[in-house]
């Protein structure tokens, strides 16, 4: 079965400045998906970006982008300008590829705290 | 309406209460989606119901009954319920139906449920 790790529980980063948040999984599966999704508070759950695991390009959104590992099995979310509107839990989730297989496997998520 | 809704925001029930939750989807999807979301705890996936059929039960108790009348509505039918399943409950559409490639899930903004 797959496991998504995020050892960052809380993190704060001042308005403006860049932070990463780091999440690992655990798969035996070759090609998959990973995703970052932002729960703002009281507020949905949206996705912020998405990765296949066949593309060595790591995505880009904006202001948010990822840094891809797939040897090592990390996939870290950067957050560029830190802005209010950031503020939210970020949970990184795992897909398979498999034809079929809608099953999402999230991470215990990161709180992130935008310091004005 | 747009998206992915659910009724109510809010739910106060007692052990022996039977309530249900409902959640709607207005994005044409064939897949829909329970999760419970606990403090501190990875979203839990619950149901799992594609093209109106439950193709995943995780392992979830009795008490929790979920229905699929068609690909739009999705309710969570509760009985007997115990405090620890006092939760957010999520609910999510995807396109599903064995698309092929990356199937982005749209979540609804959660009934946040209190058993007492």
């Amino acid at each position: 079965a797959q496991t998504v790790t995020q050892s960052q529980p809380e993190m704060s980063v001042q308005e403006a400045e860049t932070v990463t948040l780091s999440c690992t999984y655990d798969t035996s599966e070759s090609d998959y998906y990973l995703f970052w999704y932002k729960q703002p508070p009281s507020r949905q759950m949206i996705l912020v970006i998405r990765q296949e695991a066949y593309k060595q390009q790591n995505a880009t959104e904006n202001r948010f982008s990822v840094n891809f590992q797939k040897a090592a099995k990390s996939f870290s979310l950067k957050i560029s300008d830190s802005q209010l509107g950031d503020a939210a839990m970020y949970f990184c989730a795992y897909r398979s590829a498999d034809f079929g297989n809608e099953k999402l496997t999230f991470g215990t998520g990161t709180r992130l705290t935008i310091i004005p | 309406e747009t998206g992915v809704t659910q009724t109510p925001r809010h739910l106060v029930m007692g052990m022996t209460n039977k309530k249900s939750l409902k959640c709607e989807q207005h994005l044409g999807h064939n897949a829909m989606y329970w999760y419970k979301q606990s403090a501190k705890k990875p979203l839990e996936l619950m149901f799992v119901y594609s093209l109106e059929e439950r193709v995943e039960n995780n392992s979830v108790p009795s008490r929790f009954s979920p229905e699929c009348p068609n690909s739009s509505h999705l309710f969570l039918h509760l009985h007997t319920l115990q405090p620890e399943d006092s939760a957010l409950y999520l609910c999510a559409s995807s396109q599903g139906g064995g698309t092929w490639g990356v199937d982005e899930q749209f979540f609804g903004p959660g009934t946040r449920l209190t058993v007492l």
